[in-house]
């Protein structure tokens, strides 16, 4: 079945420095590839979003792109802030399967002044 | 525009009863699916409805159900509670139709079994 690992947080990194992480995946077909974000005491939100191979989604400054050939979907962000602090979920919806989304562990960030 | 809205927030159960939470989800949005989240086991998904049916299920015991009714609205029942099942339940919302499967997630029912 479909399967998605994420690098094992937490992370722990100062204002403005650079954050990456890690995603791969496992699917059949052509999956849509996501991530998203929840912050304390709040349910998920979408942060990007890659429909198809080598597509790049990005939002607030955050980044990802589709990369089929190494089933990956790595987040970046080139500054962070104190704000982006919360727990960041790789996920992804089959083109084989509507409906079901399958989620990574999710990785915890804490960003400090 | 109304976001996905679940009641009761928090609650508290002893082993052995049942709890029933409810979602409603963005208007027009006709998927509604349903994730237990703990700090062990990360986001699973518990079961997917669109237009009144269970299309999704994940791998969950029958003490876990759910249904949809006409207006898209969810509940979800966990019946003969154990102490395992505390855990955020998450419901989320989505147009269920082909193409890439955007959720939106309400706030969670956080739920405490004793």
């Amino acid at each position: 079945g479909d399967s998605v690992t994420q690098m094992e947080g937490p992370v722990t990194l100062s204002e403005e420095a650079f954050l990456t992480i890690n995603c791969t995946y496992t699917a059949t077909g052509y999956p849509s590839l996501f991530w998203y974000v929840q912050y304390p005491g709040e349910g998920l939100q979408l942060l990007l979003k890659a429909t198809k191979a080598d597509d790049k989604g990005s939002n607030k400054g955050f980044e990802a792109t589709y990369r089929k050939e190494t089933t990956s979907f790595h987040l970046e962000k080139g500054s962070v802030q104190v704000s982006d602090s919360a727990v960041y979920f790789c996920a992804l919806s089959g083109s084989t399967n509507a409906g079901k989304s399958t989620f990574g562990d999710g990785t915890t960030l804490t960003v400090k002044p | 525009k109304a976001g996905v809205t679940q009641t009761p927030r928090y609650l508290i159960k002893t082993r052995g009863q049942q709890v029933t939470l409810s979602c409603s989800p963005i208007s027009g949005h006709r998927s509604v699916s349903w994730y237990q989240q703990t700090p062990g086991q990360g986001l699973q998904f518990l079961f997917e409805y669109f237009s009144e049916t269970q299309r999704n299920k994940g791998n969950f015991p029958g003490r876990f159900s759910g249904r949809q009714f006409s207006n898209s609205r969810s509940e979800m029942n966990v019946s003969t509670l154990e102490l395992g099942d505390s855990a955020l339940y998450l419901c989320a919302s989505s147009q269920g139709g082909s193409g890439a499967n955007v959720l939106t997630f309400g706030a969670g029912s956080r739920l405490t079994v004793l």
